[in-house]
């Protein structure tokens, strides 16, 4: 069966700090999926990396996709508190579903 | 606005009681599907939709129906709720091409006593 390891778990650091987070499996994805969910709210996509050794940006967040597409890493740069939430990756499993990971909790004190 | 709605976002509801939580989608997506979350558990699958009227099952489909009369509806129907279907439900869509990306809803908070 095809899981999605996040780690770590929770991360708690200081307005400024950098950071990463990354998303692993056993598995070759197909494509994979970053969310960023708030409280109470829905998951919100962020980026999609599709190709072996891509690397994405999105303002301060820095995606990449390792070369065998087993594996995947967000990259925060200065962190500030409006970056606080879960992150989440995702991939198609199969032809029709999908598999999440179980997140990082990121917490951002100003 | 391209946006999934889901209705209501919050129910309380007593074992047995039939429930219905709504779910649309204004993008014309083809694949549709509903997940469950909770905690340490993360985001499970429960039923998808690949287009109108062709539904399967996700990881965790028992306890649960849905439907697909229309492309922009999804349904998510509980027969007979037991407590251990409280949780919170997501309804998502996307287009059913690369890169396969789907748009979440808001949620809807399901109590079961």
């Amino acid at each position: 069966t095809q899981l999605l390891e996040q780690s770590p778990q929770f991360l708690s650091i200081q307005e400024g700090e950098n950071l990463t987070v990354y998303c692993n499996s056993s598995s070759v994805f197909s494509s994979l999926q970053w969310y960023r969910q708030e409280p109470g709210e829905g998951p919100v996509l962020l980026v999609t990396v599709v190709t072996g050794g891509e690397v994405k940006k999105l303002k301060r967040l820095t995606f990449q996709f390792g070369d065998a597409r087993k594996d995947s890493s967000l990259h925060i740069t200065a962190a500030q508190p409006g970056d606080t939430g879960l992150y989440l990756c995702a991939s198609l499993r199969g032809t029709y579903k999908y598999i999440f990971g179980t997140g990082t909790r990121l917490k951002v004190l100003a | 606005e391209a946006q999934v709605t889901q209705n209501p976002r919050y129910l309380i509801t007593v074992t047995g009681k039939k429930l219905t939580v709504t779910c649309s989608q204004n993008m014309n997506h083809e694949y549709m599907s509903w997940y469950r979350q909770d905690p340490g558990l993360g985001l499970r699958q429960i039923y998808y939709s690949m287009n109108v009227e062709v539904t399967d099952k996700g990881d965790v489909p028992e306890g649960y129906k849905v439907s697909r009369k229309e492309k922009r509806n999804f349904p998510l129907i509980l027969e007979s709720p037991s407590p251990n279907q409280t949780s919170l439900y997501f309804c998502a869509s996307g287009p059913w091409e690369g890169p396969y990306e789907q748009y979440f809803g808001p949620g809807t908070r399901l109590t079961v006593t």
